[in-house]
């Protein structure tokens, strides 16, 4: 069975310092690894993917993410916050063969706030 | 790109009334999913869809139904509504069982 668990529900950064929002899964077979950014009454939005190939991820508004297979990590981070980055993030694991029961398992959410 | 569009934003409904929540998507995509979003619970799958007609229930489906009549359009239906339906309602589509594509939300009321 797959899992998610994304450490820390809210984590304070200061503007201009490094983001960092953890993100363990649990799969037995390989993952394709996703996270979602949430602003305040709206949907989820695509961030980056990680698939197949190159480990490193880059994704929309400077943010990226690391596949590590040995910790079964997948962080997300920014070398510098922006007060536009406070919102919530999502980490998902699904895994790549799929069957009509699979499903994407996201994680409980990190609120990300920006301090002035 | 791809868009998601769901009927309401905002909608407030009352104890028992029938509330159905629109989704509808315009990438031909195969798959559509409903989620409840509530503050520490995170994301929910109510119901899923990969075809035409084809509906699976997902990990919270008690006290809701779907229709998915045509492919792009996918339904919740909420027969007798009740105050702890209370939520954020989102939609998401998919071409497979990859990323998804999320609309906006509903956020009910129900009182």
């Amino acid at each position: 069975a797959q899992s998610v668990t994304q450490l820390g529900s809210h984590v304070s950064v200061s503007e201009g310092a490094l983001v960092l929002l953890r993100c363990n899964y649990s799969s037995s077979v390989p993952p394709y690894l996703f996270w979602y950014v949430q602003y305040p009454n709206q949907g989820l939005q695509l961030l980056l993917k990680y698939t197949t190939g190159a480990t490193l991820v880059k994704g929309i508004n400077g943010f990226e993410a690391e596949f590590k297979k040995s910790e079964t990590s997948f962080h997300l981070t920014k070398p510098s916050a922006h007060m536009s980055d406070a919102a919530e993030y999502f980490c998902a694991v699904s895994h790549v063969i799929m069957n009509r029961d699979d499903k994407i398992i996201f994680g409980k959410g990190t609120r990300l706030h920006i301090l002035p | 790109d791809v868009k998601v569009t769901q009927s309401s934003r905002y909608l407030v409904k009352r104890t028992g009334e029938k509330v159905f929540l629109e989704c509808v998507q315009d990438m031909d995509h195969e798959n559509m999913f409903w989620y409840r979003q509530d503050p520490g619970l995170g994301l929910r799958l109510i119901y899923f869809s990969y075809d035409v007609k084809m509906k699976e229930k997902g990990d919270i489906p008690e006290g809701y139904s779907v229709s998915r009549e045509k492919k792009e359009r996918f339904s919740l239906i909420l027969e007798s509504a009740s105050t702890n339906q209370t939520s954020m309602y989102l939609c998401a589509s998919s071409p497979a069982f990859y990323e998804q594509y999320f609309g906006p939300g509903t956020r009910l009321t129900v009182t």
